[in-house]
């Protein structure tokens, strides 16, 4: 089965705190994972993809398949980072699958 | 970058009637888009796929005579959600890929319906 899970609705952190939003997938093949951040009134748009390797906004992501995860990372929050952020993974049919969605909110 | 537009962003309708969505690509073309559902601060459900000049694909449980997918052009796909109930209240939001290697897609800003 393919499957994008964020065990976490919501990350509360203060201001310059290291955040890790956490994704696992279930996929059978080789996946292509993404990171895609919706801030408040706007519309989703891609944050990060794992074959780019790069850093975006100070985040960066990593695929570790033996763990099946894809975890998000910044080491220093800032308020403007506050967003809902969805982990998705691109099946071979073209499809975009998403998590459940993680509300980041970074307090001063 | 690609620039994918909703129309309309916002629309109330009463029980019963129907609504169509536009989703549009600006300036690139695009042969398949898919539509979205999306609850408050929850994920995005996939509806269908949308595929220019042919039938749209619907995902498991997605009532195809209820939500009526066209795609005339390679630049438009609509959705019309028919004989509208309250349950149907929702953002649907539509995407499309301009590079078919890869699977970043862009989205519309969605359209929220309400009904009545």
């Amino acid at each position: 089965a393919q499957r994008v899970t964020q065990p976490e609705k919501l990350l509360s952190v203060f201001k310059g705190a290291p955040v890790e939003l956490k994704c696992n997938y279930s996929y059978s093949g080789s996946p292509e994972l993404f990171w895609y951040v919706q801030y408040s009134r706007q519309r989703l748009q891609l944050l990060l993809r794992h074959i780019s390797r790069e850093s975006i906004k100070g985040f960066t992501a990593d695929l570790n398949k033996g763990e099946t995860s894809f975890h998000l990372k910044k080491p220093f929050a800032q308020e403007e980072d506050s967003a809902m952020y969805y982990c998705a993974l691109s099946n071979q049919g073209g499809k975009l699958i998403f998590g459940q969605g993680t509300e980041l909110s970074v307090k001063p | 970058g690609a620039v994918v537009s909703q129309h309309p962003s916002r629309v109330i309708c009463k029980s019963g009637t129907s609504v169509k969505i536009e989703c549009r690509s600006l300036d690139f073309q695009a042969t398949t888009m898919f539509w979205y559902r999306q609850f408050p601060k929850q994920s995005l459900m996939l509806m269908a796929t949308s595929n220019e000049g042919s039938k749209a694909t619907y995902e498991q449980g997605v009532e195809k005579d209820k939500f009526l997918i066209n795609h005339a052009s390679l630049t438009l796909s609509t959705l019309t959600v028919t004989s509208a109930h309250p349950e149907d209240s929702s953002f649907y939001i539509c995407s499309a890929r301009v590079d078919p290697n890869t699977g970043e897609l862009f989205f519309g800003e969605g359209s929220r319906l309400t009904v009545l």
